[in-house]
């Protein structure tokens, strides 16, 4: 099983600042990476997949980089919106989940 | 539009049974590898099980392997799962997942369904 790590667990950030979040695999995956923000109550909506390919009516201010085993998922001027849980998830081999990471308002 | 309907989750004691459904509509559910995916409370997301678009092959994550069992109608455009053997680690809100499109390698999801509460104590 391909064990996926999310850091941090929590991220503090003010509004209209910058957060970037990070996904390590313990193997390589290629760029069979997607990222899915969930907020309390509500099922995970997809962001990006193929590492950097923002899904349908995903704004700009969100950004997938990296390949292989290093991840990066960065939203830039966080709207109060975009305060929610992110996670990431392989799908090179069975889908696995990272822990996630908590956006919160600073 | 495309909708994931769960339902059939609820409070059940340990070794007892439960069997979900996702009901599916907006789309030609026939043409779709399905997937559930569960989140306990509190925690992060786990694959539990896949079904091919033809029901013709069944794949499920070892912490539920030999216990939960998925199925899918077509006709009615609905995926089952049976869950068998329950324990307290099984509690968990169950998401009905459909891939983003239909090719082999998408093993990533959009839509989720909303979900179904399913919490196994004595």
């Amino acid at each position: 099983e391909v064990v996926m790590t999310q850091s941090p667990a929590t991220l503090s950030v003010s509004p209209g600042e910058r957060a970037t979040l990070s996904c390590r695999a313990s193997q390589s995956v290629g760029s069979n990476l997607v990222w899915y923000q969930q907020k309390p109550g509500q099922a995970p909506r997809l962001l990006i997949y193929g590492a950097s390919t923002r899904a349908t009516d995903i704004p700009a201010r969100f950004s997938g980089s990296g390949s292989g085993t290093e991840f990066t998922l960065t939203i830039n001027s966080l709207q109060s919106e975009d305060f929610a849980v992110y996670y990431c998830q392989q799908y090179d081999y069975w889908p696995t989940f990272g822990g996630g990471t908590k956006v919160e308002i600073k | 539009q495309v909708q994931l309907v769960e339902s059939g989750g609820g409070v059940v004691q340990p070794g007892r049974s439960l069997r979900l459904s996702c009901a599916a509509s907006g789309f030609t559910f026939s043409s779709y590898t399905m997937y559930w995916v569960r989140q306990a409370p509190g925690k992060g997301l786990e694959w539990v099980a896949v079904i091919r678009h033809d029901g013709n092959n069944q794949q499920y994550a070892d912490s539920v392997k030999g216990r939960f069992t998925i199925s899918r109608d077509n006709s009615k455009g609905t995926m089952y799962l049976q869950m068998d053997s329950l324990r307290a680690e099984d509690t968990a809100r169950y998401y009905c997942a459909r891939p983003r499109d239909n090719s082999l390698g998408t093993k990533y999801f959009d839509p989720w369904g909303q979900g179904t509460l399913v919490t196994v104590s004595s």
